[in-house]
């Protein structure tokens, strides 16, 4: 299986300023069509996870511009550009490359 | 905009079977694979499996023996069926929708929308 692991485990953060998040996989992502299978997902308090960006770097439908997703191979980042109040939650990254599916563990982004 | 609902037993005890089922509202069926995703204290987020309308799955290893995933093509709904529970199976359990980038792809390459989950506890 591939092993996704990130850090920081917990971030805290001013609202309106920068924050980011990585995330490193155990192979790599990159598939031979040239797209990294690697997601990000914020999960806010009591609720599901949301979608935010997947294939490495296209933001999901809805999601703000603030957010951003870089990296390729093993090695990837979730960028917020600046931080707001209702960012705040879990976030997990996950690949997709191959099956079983996996998550990372989480980092948890709260207000300073 | 597609919603998913799922409903099912939220107690059950252990060695019994859990049984949960996802009804998909405002969207094609076809073309996607549906899956379900698990999430404990002790494991974090684990891709259970995932079905596509045609019936095919794919399974995690892990859970491989004790886990069936169906559909009802009719009603827009697949379930989950989860055998001989143990308490390492109480976790909050979520319906997803799981998306292709395009062309064939073998599984899921993201997921979205997802369910509103059910917490599941095995408890004597």
């Amino acid at each position: 299986d591939i092993v996704m692991t990130q850090s920081p485990l917990s971030l805290p953060v001013t609202p309106g300023e920068p924050a980011s998040i990585s995330c490193r996989s155990s192979q790599s992502l990159l598939h031979k069509n040239g797209h990294n299978y690697l997601n990000w997902y914020l999960q806010k308090s009591g609720q599901s996870p949301q979608l935010l960006i997947n294939l490495g770097s296209n933001r999901a439908s809805g999601v703000p511009d603030r957010f951003s997703g870089s990296g390729s191979g093993t090695d990837f980042t979730l960028k917020i550009s600046r931080v707001e109040a209702e960012d705040i939650g879990v976030y997990y990254c996950m690949q997709a490359l191959q099956t079983p599916l996996t998550f990372g563990g989480g980092t948890k982004v709260e207000i300073k | 905009q597609v919603q998913l609902q799922q409903w099912g037993a939220g107690l059950l005890k252990p060695s019994e079977t859990l049984s949960l089922t996802c009804a998909v509202y405002g969207g094609s069926f076809s073309g996607y694979y549906w899956s379900w995703i698990r999430q404990s204290p002790g494991k974090g987020l684990e891709w259970i499996g995932e079905i596509d309308y045609t019936g095919s799955t794919n399974y995690n290893p892990s859970l491989k023996s004790r886990v069936t995933i169906s559909v009802d093509t009719s009603n827009n709904q697949f379930s989950l069926k989860v055998t001989s529970l143990t308490a390492a199976d109480t976790a909050v359990y979520y319906c997803a929708r799981g998306a292709c980038s395009g062309g064939s792809c073998s599984s899921a390459d993201w997921f979205a929308p997802w369910g509103q989950g059910t917490l599941v506890t095995v408890s004597s």
